[in-house]
């Protein structure tokens, strides 16, 4: 079975500071993982994604994530925050040996203080 | 750039009536797929959709639901008899091929079942 564990509901962040979300995973093959963004009244935004290959992975925004093979885990990072980063962020897992529809972390609240 | 976009972005009905939420994924996708994510919950998995047929579907997706492409461009959801807890966003989502190929989401339709 798959799974993805944000274990922050909230996470508040000064602008200008460094800004981590956690993600946690569970699936039976190799993962693909991927990080989406929602703003109010939105869809999802796509953000980026590891595959294989380098465990740092850029996105869009200045965003980046560490994939971790032994802790199974994709944190979402940003060396500095800004106020427009303020929005819902969903860690998404696939298995690579599975079916293709993504599941979903509950997702984190990202608040950046000015 | 491509995008998915979905009608109506609003939809109010009785419970017992009929819906189809409608979508159009972005052109040179093979794969579409239905989420849904009742407010202040998590992103659900509904249905796949390649080569005309189901790919997979969730426990979500009973015989009130079914998806349909009527044409080479649009996506539907019908659901037959809406109840209460039917009420969500409901997310149409595109890829190129699934597997490693991120999905690309509409701005959703907003479901309300009164």
């Amino acid at each position: 079975a798959q799974s993805v564990a944000q274990p922050e509901d909230q996470v508040n962040v000064a602008e200008g500071n460094p800004l981590t979300v956690k993600c946690t995973y569970s699936v039976s093959g190799n993962p693909y993982l991927f990080w989406y963004v929602q703003y109010p009244n939105r869809g999802l935004q796509f953000l980026l994604k590891y595959i294989t290959g380098d465990n740092l992975v850029k996105g869009s925004y200045g965003f980046e994530a560490e994939f971790n093979k032994s802790q199974t885990s994709f944190h979402l990072k940003k060396p500095s925050a800004l106020v427009s980063d303020s929005a819902l962020y969903f860690c998404a897992v696939r298995d690579s040996t599975g079916a293709n529809n993504l599941f979903f972390g509950t997702g984190t609240r990202l608040t950046v203080i000015p | 750039e491509p995008e998915v976009t979905q009608t109506p972005s609003h939809q109010v009905t009785q419970m017992g009536q009929e819906v189809i939420l409608r979508c159009v994924p972005i052109s040179n996708h093979l794969y579409f797929y239905w989420y849904r994510q009742i407010l202040g919950q998590k992103v659900e998995f509904l249905v796949s959709f390649y080569n005309n047929e189901i790919s997979e579907k969730s426990e979500i997706f009973d015989d009130q639901f079914s998806v349909e492409r009527p044409d080479g461009s649009n996506f539907t959801l019908k659901i037959r008899s809406t109840k209460l807890e039917d009420s969500a966003m409901y997310f149409c989502a595109s890829d190129l091929a699934g597997g490693p190929y991120e999905q690309y989401f509409g701005p959703g339709t907003r479901l309300t079942v009164t």
